[in-house]
């Protein structure tokens, strides 16, 4: 499977300001997943981002929220915008399906709003 | 909307034992389900996919699959102490490029010395 990195590992905010998540892979791949994990519970996507073109985003979310950018084939980010206590979750980026339509996760992004 | 269901737990069984964890699925249309184990403050990990019914097993890990019921469950044999974990089960559906993975809530199991 692909070597995936994020960053920051976690980072503590305060409400209103925004912050950029970066995910690193280490191979080209057409799509990125990116989602959201809140305190206690599971994981939730929350768009889908392909080279070239813009994300498409899950219900409940908005680009104006969390943009996404995809300027290459390795690389991504998620912007988390104009944070509230309520964004404070893990934030994990997931390349396209490899083998046997496996997915595997990055080492996620824990954000703390307060 | 697609929804997958797990035992929220906790489920807490001794050392050495069987734990079993089970998980329901809406989508009849699904083919490929998936196993993550998720310690905590971590990423979740991968470690069993299955995609016929009936059972694989791999080392202490076995999972089941049984279509007619929407039924997947993951058998874990001689528990350790260290598979205390939260379990994720999982789901593909869609086909093409348009896919997404479903997620369950997670049973939180823990395994008692």
């Amino acid at each position: 499977s692909a070597v995936i990195s994020q960053k920051p590992s976690r980072d503590i905010c305060q409400r209103g300001t925004s912050l950029t998540i970066q995910c690193q892979v280490d191979s080209q791949v057409t799509m990125m997943f990116w989602y959201r994990q809140q305190p206690g519970q599971s994981l939730t996507l929350i768009a889908t981002a392909n080279q070239g073109s813009e994300a498409t985003y899950e219900s409940g979310f908005v680009i104006d929220k969390f943009p996404i950018s995809r300027p290459n084939l390795t690389f991504s980010t998620l912007t988390v915008s104009n944070m509230s206590p309520e964004d404070s979750s893990i934030y994990l980026c997931s390349p396209e399906l490899a083998k046997d339509n496996q997915q595997f996760f990055g080492p996620g992004t824990r954000l703390t709003v307060l | 909307q697609k929804e997958v269901e797990q035992n929220s737990g906790p489920l807490s069984v001794p050392e050495g034992a069987i734990a079993s964890l089970n998980c329901t699925y809406s989508d009849r249309g699904s083919q490929s389900f998936f196993w993550y184990r998720q310690y905590s403050g971590k990423s979740p990990e991968l470690i069993m996919s299955i995609y016929s019914n009936g059972d694989k097993e791999d080392g202490r890990f076995t999972a089941q699959l049984n279509k007619a019921s929407q039924y997947v469950s993951l058998l874990i044999r001689d528990s350790q102490p260290s598979d205390s974990a939260t379990y994720l089960c999982a789901v593909l559906t869609g086909g093409g490029s348009n896919y997404k993975l479903t997620f369950g809530k997670g049973t939180l199991l823990t395994v008692n010395p």
